[in-house]
Order: C-alpha cells, then sequence, then structure tokens
C-alpha cells in the first residue's frame, strides 16, 4: 500500500464550478501538507502549504487537513480553464519541502 | 524565501554522454537536498538524500554508479547521470531543506532531460 493515495482521475468540470481534490495517507508522521499544480511539460508550482491540522485559504484555493482521519483536500472556486492542469499532493515531516512523499497526481480539465 | 533554482532546465544529449544538472539554494543554506525523478505522466519518485559534505543516500533501484551526486558546499548539489541511455530521459527535480530562522525548504523548478 502506498504511504499517499490520491485518485489520478481525469477529472472534468465546467468552467466556474467548484474543484474538490482529495489524498489519504498512512503515515502519522507527516506535518507538512503541500500541494503542487503541473502543467504539461512544467515543474511542479507549489499552490500552497499546511502545518499540521486545519484550513487555509489563498484567494480561490482552500487547503485542508483533517489529521484524525489522515486526509486532506484541495479546493477549487470559480474553476477556469487555466486551472487546467495535474495536481499533485505531498507531505513531509520536516519542511514544506525537503523529503516529500507525492501522490499519483490528478489531472483536471476545465470547460469554458 | 527557500528559492531554489536548477541549471540547465532543459537538455538534451546523446546516449552514452554524461550530464550534470546543478541545484543551488540561493537564500538559505541547505544542509539536505533531496533528488527526485518523474517520468511522463507519473509522480515524482525520491531517487537520493545529500547532506553537505558526506555521501549520497540512494533510494531502492537508484544505481548510485549511474546518478553521481555531489554536495560540496551548503548551497550547491549536483547530479550528474553517466552513460545516459533513452530511458534515462525524464524530469529531475531537487529539493532543498535547511535554516534561515527555522526550518526552511523549497523546491527547484527541474530539469527535462532528453536522451537521443
Amino acid at each position: 500500500q502506498k504511504e499517499v493515495e490520491q485518485d489520478p482521475g481525469p477529472l472534468s468540470v465546467p468552467e466556474g464550478a467548484i474543484v474538490s481534490l482529495n489524498c489519504t495517507y498512512s503515515n502519522s508522521a507527516f506535518q507538512y501538507f503541500m500541494w503542487y499544480r503541473q502543467y504539461s511539460r512544467k515543474g511542479p508550482e507549489l499552490l500552497m502549504y499546511t502545518y499540521s491540522s486545519g484550513n487555509k485559504e489563498d484567494g480561490r484555493f482552500t487547503a485542508q487537513v483533517d489529521k484524525s482521519s489522515k486526509y486532506i483536500s484541495l479546493f477549487i472556486r470559480d474553476s477556469q480553464p487555466s486551472d487546467s492542469a495535474t495536481y499533485l499532493c505531498a507531505m513531509s515531516g520536516n519542511t514544506n519541502a525537503g523529503k516529500s512523499t507525492f501522490g499519483d497526481g490528478t489531472t483536471l480539465t476545465v470547460k469554458p | 524565501g527557500a528559492v531554489v533554482s536548477q541549471h540547465p532546465s532543459w537538455v538534451i544529449c546523446k546516449s552514452g554522454t554524461s550530464v550534470k544538472i546543478e541545484c543551488r539554494s540561493l537564500d538559505f543554506q541547505a544542509t539536505t537536498m533531496f533528488w527526485y525523478r518523474q517520468f511522463p505522466k507519473q509522480s515524482l519518485m525520491l531517487m537520493a538524500t545529500s547532506n553537505e559534505g558526506s555521501k549520497a543516500t540512494y533510494e531502492q533501484g537508484v544505481e548510485k554508479d549511474k546518478f553521481l551526486i555531489n554536495h560540496a558546499s551548503l548551497t550547491l548539489s549536483t547530479l550528474t547521470v553517466t552513460s545516459a541511455h533513452p530511458e534515462d530521459s525524464s524530469f529531475y527535480i531537487c529539493s532543498a531543506d535547511g535554516y534561515a530562522g527555522g526550518k526552511i525548504g523549497g523546491f527547484g523548478p527541474g530539469t527535462r532531460l532528453t536522451v537521443l
């Protein structure tokens, strides 16, 4: 069993929809929870990270961490075609980068 | 803070040649650097961990003689792919952990390697 599980999708939504992306994990030592966005043939870019449990909001993006359930989510409000990309969750025990364990990524398409 | 750069961003080489990729921490001292590999449509997989001034620790299945890692200073780590073959074509990404008034870390933008 993988340490981090992420539904690969693909996920297709109409423009303006709310998107929910999720990951589950098994390692209790994870303290930092990150979401990366990756466009085709580009490197992953950090969208946001959360330390321990709780919610974090940044514009149209909201990250949620529930350590008791070992479940994290990323919500995208008012989704745009430019949000079409692969979204990777990642987790680390030490910092928001370093030795991170990644999910397989969810491919999202937002249709105009 | 936690800016990490990589050079080159894209490299094409012939089979059998060696390629060096640099990873630099620009605004902090990186005590530990990590190298990842990402094949098309797959996630990032950790290849090795390197601490400044010591030998790298490789993940299971990664050939240490093929992927040479040097972490000679607190701001620079290099990955050399020796005798590259087409199956080594991949996206190579580094990350770095260090201290700058507290724990800090960041990922580089990646290097796309294509071996012909």
